[in-house]
Protein backbone atom coordinates (compact mmCIF):
# COMPACT_ATOMS: atom_id res chain seq x y z
CA UNK A 1 0.00 0.00 0.00
CA UNK A 2 1.00 3.70 -0.75
CA UNK A 3 1.56 5.69 2.16
CA UNK A 4 4.19 8.34 4.03
CA UNK A 5 6.46 6.99 7.11
CA UNK A 6 7.68 8.90 9.56
CA UNK A 7 10.20 7.74 11.72
CA UNK A 8 10.66 7.44 14.48
CA UNK A 9 7.06 7.85 16.35
CA UNK A 10 9.46 9.02 19.50
CA UNK A 11 12.27 10.66 19.93
CA UNK A 12 14.36 12.41 22.90
CA UNK A 13 17.42 14.37 23.18
CA UNK A 14 19.30 16.55 24.71
CA UNK A 15 19.36 20.07 24.95
CA UNK A 16 21.88 21.32 22.10
CA UNK A 17 22.14 18.16 20.12
CA UNK A 18 20.96 18.38 16.47
CA UNK A 19 18.27 15.36 15.73
CA UNK A 20 16.81 14.33 12.24
CA UNK A 21 13.39 13.04 11.55
CA UNK A 22 12.70 10.93 8.74
CA UNK A 23 9.97 11.43 6.30
CA UNK A 24 9.96 8.97 3.49
CA UNK A 25 6.84 8.54 1.08
CA UNK A 26 5.66 6.01 -2.00
CA UNK A 27 3.27 7.82 -3.29
CA UNK A 28 5.05 9.14 -6.17
CA UNK A 29 4.25 12.98 -5.00
CA UNK A 30 5.98 15.44 -5.91
CA UNK A 31 5.72 18.14 -2.97
CA UNK A 32 6.48 17.25 0.99
CA UNK A 33 5.83 19.49 3.57
CA UNK A 34 6.89 19.94 7.14
CA UNK A 35 4.45 21.40 9.87
CA UNK A 36 5.01 21.58 13.79
CA UNK A 37 2.19 21.37 16.46
CA UNK A 38 1.84 22.29 19.80
CA UNK A 39 -0.54 21.02 22.30
CA UNK A 40 -3.74 22.06 21.63
CA UNK A 41 -2.59 24.24 18.96
CA UNK A 42 -2.77 24.13 14.91
CA UNK A 43 -0.33 22.85 12.38
CA UNK A 44 2.49 25.51 11.51
CA UNK A 45 4.46 25.13 8.63
CA UNK A 46 8.04 24.79 8.68
CA UNK A 47 9.71 23.90 4.83
CA UNK A 48 8.04 22.67 1.89
CA UNK A 49 9.65 21.27 -1.24
CA UNK A 50 7.95 21.07 -4.63
CA UNK A 51 10.59 19.27 -6.53
CA UNK A 52 13.71 17.36 -5.96
CA UNK A 53 16.62 19.56 -4.80
CA UNK A 54 14.73 23.12 -4.29
CA UNK A 55 12.60 23.71 -1.24
CA UNK A 56 11.42 27.17 0.43
CA UNK A 57 10.77 28.98 4.32
CA UNK A 58 7.63 28.21 5.38
CA UNK A 59 6.34 30.50 8.14
CA UNK A 60 8.51 29.15 11.17
CA UNK A 61 12.13 28.05 9.69
CA UNK A 62 14.16 29.50 12.03
CA UNK A 63 16.14 26.79 13.73
CA UNK A 64 15.15 24.06 11.22
CA UNK A 65 16.95 22.80 8.21
CA UNK A 66 16.20 20.29 5.45
CA UNK A 67 17.10 18.57 2.03
CA UNK A 68 15.24 16.56 -0.84
CA UNK A 69 17.71 14.85 -2.41
CA UNK A 70 15.15 12.35 -3.74
CA UNK A 71 11.90 12.99 -4.70
CA UNK A 72 10.65 9.88 -1.80
CA UNK A 73 12.75 11.61 1.08
CA UNK A 74 12.25 14.55 2.71
CA UNK A 75 14.16 14.82 5.80
CA UNK A 76 13.84 17.59 8.62
CA UNK A 77 17.00 18.37 10.86
CA UNK A 78 15.83 20.22 14.27
CA UNK A 79 19.06 22.06 14.75
CA UNK A 80 20.53 23.27 18.76
CA UNK A 81 19.49 27.03 17.44
CA UNK A 82 15.61 26.06 17.34
CA UNK A 83 14.85 27.40 21.05
CA UNK A 84 12.00 25.74 21.76
CA UNK A 85 11.98 22.17 20.21
CA UNK A 86 9.09 19.98 22.10
CA UNK A 87 6.55 19.25 19.99
CA UNK A 88 4.79 17.16 17.32
CA UNK A 89 6.28 17.00 13.93
CA UNK A 90 3.98 16.07 11.04
CA UNK A 91 5.02 15.35 7.31
CA UNK A 92 3.02 15.38 4.52
CA UNK A 93 2.83 14.74 0.53
CA UNK A 94 0.51 15.39 -2.62
CA UNK A 95 0.85 15.98 -5.78
CA UNK A 96 1.77 19.76 -7.51
CA UNK A 97 -1.97 18.91 -9.66
CA UNK A 98 -4.11 18.01 -6.97
CA UNK A 99 -4.69 19.85 -3.43
CA UNK A 100 -4.82 17.57 -1.17
CA UNK A 101 -2.11 16.31 1.24
CA UNK A 102 -1.58 12.84 2.51
CA UNK A 103 -0.24 13.08 6.63
CA UNK A 104 2.33 10.96 8.17
CA UNK A 105 2.14 9.66 11.77
CA UNK A 106 4.16 12.29 12.98
CA UNK A 107 7.26 12.05 15.49
CA UNK A 108 6.71 13.51 19.17
CA UNK A 109 10.05 15.19 19.94
CA UNK A 110 11.30 15.73 23.03
CA UNK A 111 14.18 17.63 24.23
CA UNK A 112 15.29 17.94 28.01
CA UNK B 1 -1.16 36.85 3.26
CA UNK B 2 -3.98 34.53 3.09
CA UNK B 3 -5.35 33.43 6.32
CA UNK B 4 -8.19 30.99 7.43
CA UNK B 5 -9.95 31.46 10.22
CA UNK B 6 -12.49 28.69 12.19
CA UNK B 7 -14.93 28.52 14.44
CA UNK B 8 -15.46 27.42 16.97
CA UNK B 9 -12.44 26.15 18.82
CA UNK B 10 -13.91 24.12 21.22
CA UNK B 11 -17.53 22.05 20.59
CA UNK B 12 -19.14 19.58 22.92
CA UNK B 13 -22.54 17.84 21.46
CA UNK B 14 -24.62 15.49 22.57
CA UNK B 15 -24.65 11.48 21.17
CA UNK B 16 -27.06 11.67 18.32
CA UNK B 17 -27.26 15.41 17.65
CA UNK B 18 -25.40 17.31 14.83
CA UNK B 19 -22.60 19.30 14.77
CA UNK B 20 -21.58 22.39 12.44
CA UNK B 21 -17.84 23.57 12.33
CA UNK B 22 -17.18 27.02 10.18
CA UNK B 23 -14.13 28.64 8.38
CA UNK B 24 -13.75 31.87 6.42
CA UNK B 25 -11.04 32.68 4.04
CA UNK B 26 -9.76 35.76 2.78
CA UNK B 27 -7.99 34.48 -0.57
CA UNK B 28 -10.64 35.25 -3.40
CA UNK B 29 -8.61 32.64 -6.11
CA UNK B 30 -9.21 29.63 -3.36
CA UNK B 31 -11.28 26.83 -5.40
CA UNK B 32 -10.23 23.48 -3.02
CA UNK B 33 -11.68 23.12 0.19
CA UNK B 34 -10.79 20.17 2.03
CA UNK B 35 -11.40 18.65 5.48
CA UNK B 36 -8.90 16.86 7.94
CA UNK B 37 -9.50 14.56 11.50
CA UNK B 38 -6.68 14.42 13.74
CA UNK B 39 -7.61 12.13 16.69
CA UNK B 40 -5.63 11.57 19.37
CA UNK B 41 -1.72 11.38 18.84
CA UNK B 42 -2.37 10.74 15.14
CA UNK B 43 -1.57 12.08 11.93
CA UNK B 44 -4.38 14.37 9.88
CA UNK B 45 -6.76 12.21 7.66
CA UNK B 46 -8.81 13.51 5.07
CA UNK B 47 -12.43 13.08 5.42
CA UNK B 48 -14.01 14.91 2.71
CA UNK B 49 -13.07 18.00 0.55
CA UNK B 50 -15.16 20.13 -2.32
CA UNK B 51 -14.06 22.66 -5.14
CA UNK B 52 -15.58 26.00 -5.84
CA UNK B 53 -17.39 24.29 -8.97
CA UNK B 54 -19.87 23.03 -6.03
CA UNK B 55 -22.01 24.21 -3.40
CA UNK B 56 -22.44 21.21 -1.09
CA UNK B 57 -20.93 17.50 -0.96
CA UNK B 58 -22.25 14.82 0.99
CA UNK B 59 -20.50 11.64 2.31
CA UNK B 60 -22.53 9.68 4.54
CA UNK B 61 -22.96 11.48 7.94
CA UNK B 62 -21.05 14.57 6.88
CA UNK B 63 -21.58 17.30 4.60
CA UNK B 64 -19.73 20.05 3.35
CA UNK B 65 -21.55 23.57 1.97
CA UNK B 66 -19.25 26.35 0.11
CA UNK B 67 -20.62 29.84 -0.36
CA UNK B 68 -18.02 31.69 -2.70
CA UNK B 69 -19.22 35.37 -2.70
CA UNK B 70 -19.18 35.02 1.29
CA UNK B 71 -16.02 33.15 1.10
CA UNK B 72 -17.47 30.92 3.74
CA UNK B 73 -17.75 27.00 4.31
CA UNK B 74 -18.97 24.73 6.69
CA UNK B 75 -19.03 20.92 7.94
CA UNK B 76 -21.85 18.95 8.84
CA UNK B 77 -21.48 15.76 10.95
CA UNK B 78 -25.31 14.45 11.53
CA UNK B 79 -26.05 11.28 14.10
CA UNK B 80 -23.06 11.77 15.56
CA UNK B 81 -21.32 8.79 17.47
CA UNK B 82 -18.27 8.98 19.85
CA UNK B 83 -15.74 7.67 17.12
CA UNK B 84 -16.39 11.78 15.65
CA UNK B 85 -14.49 12.93 18.30
CA UNK B 86 -11.09 14.33 17.14
CA UNK B 87 -10.04 17.77 16.07
CA UNK B 88 -11.27 18.96 12.85
CA UNK B 89 -8.96 20.90 10.53
CA UNK B 90 -10.69 23.36 7.40
CA UNK B 91 -8.32 24.20 4.89
CA UNK B 92 -8.43 26.36 1.44
CA UNK B 93 -5.66 26.13 -1.35
CA UNK B 94 -5.60 27.19 -5.17
CA UNK B 95 -6.11 24.02 -7.18
CA UNK B 96 -4.19 22.90 -9.53
CA UNK B 97 -1.50 24.98 -8.41
CA UNK B 98 2.16 25.02 -7.00
CA UNK B 99 0.14 27.02 -4.09
CA UNK B 100 0.13 25.21 -0.06
CA UNK B 101 -2.64 24.52 1.82
CA UNK B 102 -3.57 27.58 4.30
CA UNK B 103 -5.40 25.31 7.63
CA UNK B 104 -7.32 27.16 9.83
CA UNK B 105 -6.66 26.64 13.67
CA UNK B 106 -8.87 23.48 14.42
CA UNK B 107 -11.82 22.66 16.56
CA UNK B 108 -11.62 20.15 19.08
CA UNK B 109 -15.51 18.24 18.80
CA UNK B 110 -16.28 16.30 22.14
CA UNK B 111 -19.63 13.74 21.90
CA UNK B 112 -21.46 13.60 25.11
CA UNK B 113 -22.39 9.90 25.40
Amino acid sequence: DGGITQSPKYLFRKEGQNVTLSCEQNLNHDAMYWYRQDPGQGLRLIYYSQIVNDFQKGDIAEGYSVSREKKESFPLTVTSAQKNPTAFYLCASSTLETGGYTFGSGTRLTVV
Amino acid sequence: GENVEQHPSTLSVQEGDSAVIKCTYSDSASNYFPWYKQELGKGPQLIIDIRSNVGEKKDQRIAVTLNKTAKHFSLHITETQPEDSAVYFCAASRWSSASKIIFGSGTRLSIRP
